[in-house]
C-alpha cells in the first residue's frame, strides 16, 4: 500500500496570506488527523476528521480549519498567516487499530 | 488532562552500547501507548505500540518497550545502539475514543562511534 502523502513538501508564504496544505491517507483509511510541529511547542494535535466529521479539535484559534473529502483525502487551510505559523505540518492516517501512520510533512515558511 | 513526560531532551550513547529512552503518562484507565521515531527534515515512524496484554512488546528495529503501570512508565530500550539509530524518539498516548494522540516532548538521540 502507498503510505501518507502531502502536498507541498515545502512553502513559502507572507505574513497575511493564506495557505491550504493537502493529506492523501492510506487507502482505506477514513481518519486522518493533523498536527503541528515547531522546535519550541513540538509536537501539537490541530483536528481530525473521520468520514468527512471534524471529531476532535485542538486549541488552536479558528484561523486553522480543515476538511475531509469523500474519498477520506483532507485539507487543512490557515488564513491570515503569522510568523508563528512557521513550522512542520504533519498528516496522519488511522485505520481499524488505532495506529496512526504519519506522512513526511509539509514545511511552511511564513516570512 | 493526559500527558506524556520525556524526561530526557538529549541523550548520547555509544554505537554498540545499550540505550534506554523514559517515557511517563499520566491518565487513568490502560492507555494506548506508541513510540515514533522522526529523522531530521522526515515524518514521524512508528516504532511500537502498547494496547492491551503482554506489558513486553517488540518494535521494529529491534526496540522494545515495557508498559509499567505501577510506575506509569512505558520505556524504550535497544540492547546495542547503531549509529543509524540517532535520531528524535517521541513516545505517545492515544486518549480512549477519538484519534487524539498527545506526544511527548522527544528526546535527540546521538550516536558516537
Amino acid at each position: 500500500k502507498a503510505g501518507v502523502t502531502q502536498t507541498p513538501r515545502y512553502l513559502i508564504k507572507t505574513r497575511g496570506q493564506q495557505v491550504t496544505l493537502s493529506c492523501s491517507p492510506i487507502s482505506g483509511h477514513r481518519s486522518v488527523s493533523w498536527y503541528q510541529q515547531t522546535p519550541g511547542q513540538g509536537l501539537q494535535f490541530l483536528f481530525e476528521y473521520f468520514s468527512e466529521t471534524q471529531r476532535n479539535k485542538g486549541n488552536f484559534p479558528g484561523r486553522f480549519s480543515g476538511r475531509q473529502f469523500s474519498n477520506s483525502r483532507s485539507e487543512m487551510n490557515v488564513s491570515t498567516l503569522e510568523l508563528g505559523d512557521s513550522a512542520l505540518y504533519l498528516c496522519a492516517s488511522s485505520g481499524e487499530l488505532n495506529e496512526q501512520f504519519f506522512g513526511p510533512g509539509t514545511r511552511l515558511t511564513v516570512l | 488532562a493526559q500527558s506524556v513526560t520525556q524526561p530526557d531532551i538529549h541523550i548520547t550513547v555509544s554505537e554498540g552500547a545499550s540505550l534506554e529512552l523514559r517515557c511517563n503518562y499520566s491518565y487513568g484507565a490502560t492507555p494506548y501507548l506508541f513510540w515514533y521515531v522522526q529523522s531530521p527534515g522526515q515524518g514521524l515512524q512508528l516504532l511500537l505500540k502498547y494496547f492491551s496484554g503482554d506489558t513486553l512488546v517488540q518494535g521494529i528495529k529491534g526496540f522494545e518497550a515495557e508498559f509499567k503501570r505501577s510506575q506509569s512508565s512505558f520505556n524504550l530500550r535497544k540492547p546495542s545502539v547503531h549509529w543509524s539509530d540517532a535520531a528524535e524518539y517521541f513516545c505517545a498516548h492515544l486518549s480512549g475514543g477519538y484519534q487524539k494522540v498527545t506526544f511527548g516532548t522527544g528526546t535527540k538521540l546521538q550516536v558516537i562511534p
